[in-house]
This record gives C-alpha cells, sequence and structure tokens, in this order.
C-alpha cells in the first residue's frame, strides 16, 4: 500500500490551462506539504497544512491555491499555468511538528509547454 | 534564500571510499538535522536524523557529525556502493515542522 500517493504521476499541459494535483496519505498523519522540485533538484517547501488548516504559505505564486478536504487530503491547483511552473510537485505528510519524519510521494512530473 | 547550504553540488566516489557531505546553518532554531536520500524518479526517503544533543550518530555505513558551535554537520558514507548512487539531501526543521532543505548532492560510486 502506498503511504503518500498523488496523481497524476505525469502532467503535460499547455501555457493558461488549470490543472490539479491530488494527494492522499493513508498514514494517520495530521500534517500535509506541497514541495516543488526544480529541474536543478532544488527541493522547496511551498505549502503546509495541519488539520486542514494552513501553516506554512511560502512565497507563492496565488495562481498556486491548495485545499485540503480532511486531514488525509491535500490537493494542489494551478492557475494559468506558465512554463516556469515546470517541476516535479511532491506531496509529503507527517505526524505534527517539531522531529518527525516526512514522509514524500513518488511526485508529479509537470511539464507546461 | 537558502537557509541549508550543502557542499558539494555533485560528489565521485570509487566503490569502498568514503563519501562526505557537508551542511551548515544559520536559524538556531533548527533542531532537528535529517539527511534525506532520493533516487531518479522517486520521492526523497529518510536516511539518517540527528538531534542536536548528540555530537555524532551512525546507522550502518551512514554517520552524521554535528558540530553545534560552528552550526554544521555532516554525512559520512562508509565503503560506498554503486547502490549509494543517489541525490543526498541535508535538512533542518524547527519545532513546527518547518523544514528546509539543501541544495542536494548528486553522488555517483564508481564500480
Amino acid at each position: 500500500d502506498t503511504a503518500v500517493s498523488q496523481t497524476p504521476k505525469y502532467l503535460v499541459t499547455q501555457m493558461g490551462n488549470d490543472k490539479s494535483i491530488k494527494c492522499e496519505q493513508n498514514l494517520g498523519h495530521d500534517t500535509m506539504y506541497w514541495y516543488k522540485q526544480d529541474s536543478k533538484k532544488f527541493l522547496k517547501i511551498m505549502f503546509s497544512y495541519n488539520n486542514k488548516e494552513l501553516i506554512i504559505n511560502e512565497t507563492v505564486p496565488n495562481r498556486f491555491s491548495p485545499k485540503s478536504p480532511d486531514k488525509a487530503h491535500l490537493n494542489l491547483h494551478i492557475n494559468s499555468l506558465e512554463l516556469g511552473d515546470s517541476a516535479v510537485y511532491f506531496c509529503a505528510s507527517s505526524q505534527g511538528g517539531g522531529r518527525n519524519t516526512i514522509y514524500f510521494g513518488e511526485g508529479s512530473w509537470l511539464t507546461v509547454v | 534564500q537558502q537557509q541549508v547550504k550543502q557542499s558539494p553540488q555533485s560528489l565521485i566516489v570509487q566503490k569502498g571510499g568514503i563519501s562526505i557531505i557537508n551542511c551548515a546553518y544559520e536559524n538556531t532554531a533548527f533542531d532537528y538535522f535529517p539527511w534525506y536520500q532520493q533516487f531518479p524518479g522517486k520521492g526523497p526517503a529518510l536516511l539518517i536524523a540527528i538531534r542536536p544533543d548528540v555530537s555524532e550518530k551512525k546507522e550502518g555505513r551512514f554517520t552524521i557529525s554535528f558540530n553545534k558551535s560552528a552550526k554544521q554537520f555532516s554525512l559520512h558514507i562508509m565503503d560506498s556502493q554503486p547502490g549509494d548512487s543517489a541525490t543526498y539531501f541535508c535538512a533542518a526543521s524547527t519545532r513546527d515542522n518547518d523544514m528546509r532543505f539543501g541544495a542536494g548532492t548528486r553522488l555517483t560510486v564508481k564500480p
């Protein structure tokens, strides 16, 4: 059973489109995240939710909107896609704050053409 | 700005050698320092982690050395194997689980 699963795994879309990436975790964790990994492998946190409440909201264009319908799900919606949005987006989860392991999904590879 | 600085960007080691990756941080609120390993096409996965109240932690061939006064920590991989070839990320986290990653080191272990 996949602990953190995200769909789709691959997504190719045109500039200006709106797309969503879905994420679900079956670990019973109360905190979920979205990370962006660029072509140079740099991992940057975008958002963090704890019990459906937004905790961390990095400097991300407001075209990116996370939505957490419940503790086990954190979806990412992206409006008006731009070429620079091409990256791998990782969903992740952990239990609580502090010194806890973050479990990552396998990533969603977004290519904007 | 990058809160955790990692070097080198890439590293090539012969099989059986020692791989060393270094990280430095500034924020004294960080109190948990994990290392994540990422294979191509996969998400990062926790490899080993250390708390600032100890100076060293060893798990098998992997050792973290931690220098609190210098705000530096490093990963040592002993007897490096081709299967260790991956990208390694150091990270630092506050109690609120605001985890920041280094830029990553691509390790290649040659047979």
